[in-house]
């Protein structure tokens, strides 16, 4: 078993979707979690950091963290094609060490 | 904004040759890391840098090398390049008490 497991799509969704990602985790010892978002041919971009459980939001995006579910979720609202990539998670349990990513999902966003 | 950049976005080599990617970042972070992203596996940590010449073996070492000889640059090196490192290689750098990295543009390497 994969100790960060992510739905590789790809998922297709409407322009102004909500759109919802998911990864869940087998290491309780994960306390720091982040989203990026990988354009084709492109390095993956820092989009969500948060720290421990809870919620975060940042304009259209909202990051959730459940801890006792070992669960993870990126939300994006009013979705447009420019938000069309690939978003990976990821989740250490220390600072700036071992990181793990998930595989990615695909998304595609239909004008 | 920080700014990690990559010498090449492609390069082909030949099997056996000698590779060097290099990485640089302009934020002064002492953290930097390789990584390869190959479909369906995701992100595998190779070598990460805590300071200049320190480096730690990250997950898959085997066939590389590093060097950090200045703060801001980060190379890897494929010492006999084989057709199964053909993939893509990633550079990442973090500040010091935060958790998040921040990535180059990438190098797609082909070995043939």
């Amino acid at each position: 078993q994969k100790e960060v497991e992510q739905d590789p799509g790809p998922l297709s969704v409407p322009e102004g979707a909500i759109v919802s990602l998911n990864c869940t985790y087998s290491n309780s010892a994960f306390q720091y979690f982040m989203w990026y978002r990988q354009y084709s041919r492109k390095g993956p971009e820092l989009l969500m950091y948060t720290y421990s459980s809870g919620n975060k939001e940042d304009g259209r995006f909202t990051a959730q963290v459940d801890k006792s579910s070992k669960y993870i979720s990126l939300f994006i609202r009013d979705s447009q094609p420019s938000d069309s990539a690939t978003y990976l998670c990821a989740m250490s349990p220390r600072l700036n060490n071992d990181m793990r990513f998930g595989a990615g999902t695909r998304l595609t966003v239909k004008p | 904004d920080v700014k990690v950049t990559q010498s090449s976005r492609y390069l082909v080599k030949r099997t056996g040759e000698k590779v060097f990617l290099e990485c640089v970042q302009d934020m002064d972070h002492e953290n930097m890391f390789w990584y390869r992203q190959d479909p369906g596996l995701g992100l595998r940590l190779i070598y990460f840098s805590y300071d200049v010449k320190m480096k730690e073996k990250g997950d898959i070492p085997e066939g590389y090398s590093v060097s950090r000889e200045k703060k801001e640059r980060f190379s890897l090196i494929l010492e006999s390049a084989s057709t199964n490192q053909t993939s893509m290689y990633l550079c990442a750098s973090s500040p010091p008490g935060r958790g998040e990295q921040y990535f180059g543009p990438g190098t797609r390497l082909t070995v043939t």
